[in-house]
């Protein structure tokens, strides 16, 4: 069954501090993997994609790993701001047809 | 603003009554699908068009959902005789086969059931 598990579920820090949310998934046939930032009552946002050929993707303060042997993936945020409060959702495509496989993502709360 | 819109973003209703959402995707994008979300959890497939042919429906899809897109451009989803179990987030995305898979959501059109 294509799964997409995260952790953990919801994570508070300080602003100003680092984090990394994990992402594992069991999905068949691998096409590519991204993160999602997803604001409470909003649609998400795409923050990342990596096919299976890469390891790192940077965007801004968002870094995300990919590990394809393991299937796992982290994304980190560095240097976290009050904006980045929000939902955050691994989604792995699979096959050609575009389905995307939710995680049921983690709940990060920047404090100031 | 992703270019993806769906009417309206919110809409209560009475249990056993029919709703209708409507998504307008990016004009170029043929390909347009469906999910639903409740609190607390990532979005679930619910069904995919690719221009108006209707490719895909989940299992969650039941009989009294429906979904259209007749001329390939904006979508519709119906849900008739409206349970307090619909109550949730819908959200619409499109894309190009050829953009990498990038699927781009709208705001969502959020359900509540009374």
């Amino acid at each position: 069954k294509n799964q997409v598990e995260q952790s953990p579920q919801s994570l508070i820090i300080l602003e100003g501090k680092n984090c990394t949310l994990q992402c594992n998934y069991t999905v068949s046939p691998f096409s590519n993997l991204r993160w999602y930032k997803q604001d409470t009552g909003r649609g998400p946002v795409s923050l990342t994609i990596m096919t299976f050929s890469e390891n790192t993707k940077s965007n801004g303060r968002y870094t995300a790993t990919l590990d394809a042997d393991t299937k796992q993936s982290s994304l980190h945020i560095t240097a976290s701001q009050l904006s980045d409060s929000a939902s955050y959702i691994c989604v792995v495509s699979a096959g050609n047809t575009g389905k995307l496989i939710f995680g049921q993502g983690t709940t990060l709360q920047v404090k100031p | 603003d992703t270019g993806v819109s769906q009417d309206p973003r919110h809409k209560i209703t009475k249990r056993g009554q029919n709703v209708t959402f409507r998504c307008d995707p990016i004009s170029e994008h043929n390909r347009l699908y469906w999910y639903r979300q409740t609190l607390g959890q990532g979005p679930e497939f619910l069904t995919y068009f690719q221009n108006e042919a209707q490719l895909e429906k989940s299992r969650l899809l039941s009989d009294r959902f429906s979904a259209e897109r007749p001329k390939g451009s904006f979508s519709t989803l119906e849900i008739q005789r409206t349970e307090q179990g619909d109550s949730a987030m819908y959200l619409c995305a499109s894309r190009l086969p050829s953009a990498g898979n990038e699927q781009f959501f709208g705001p969502g059109t959020r359900l509540t059931v009374l």
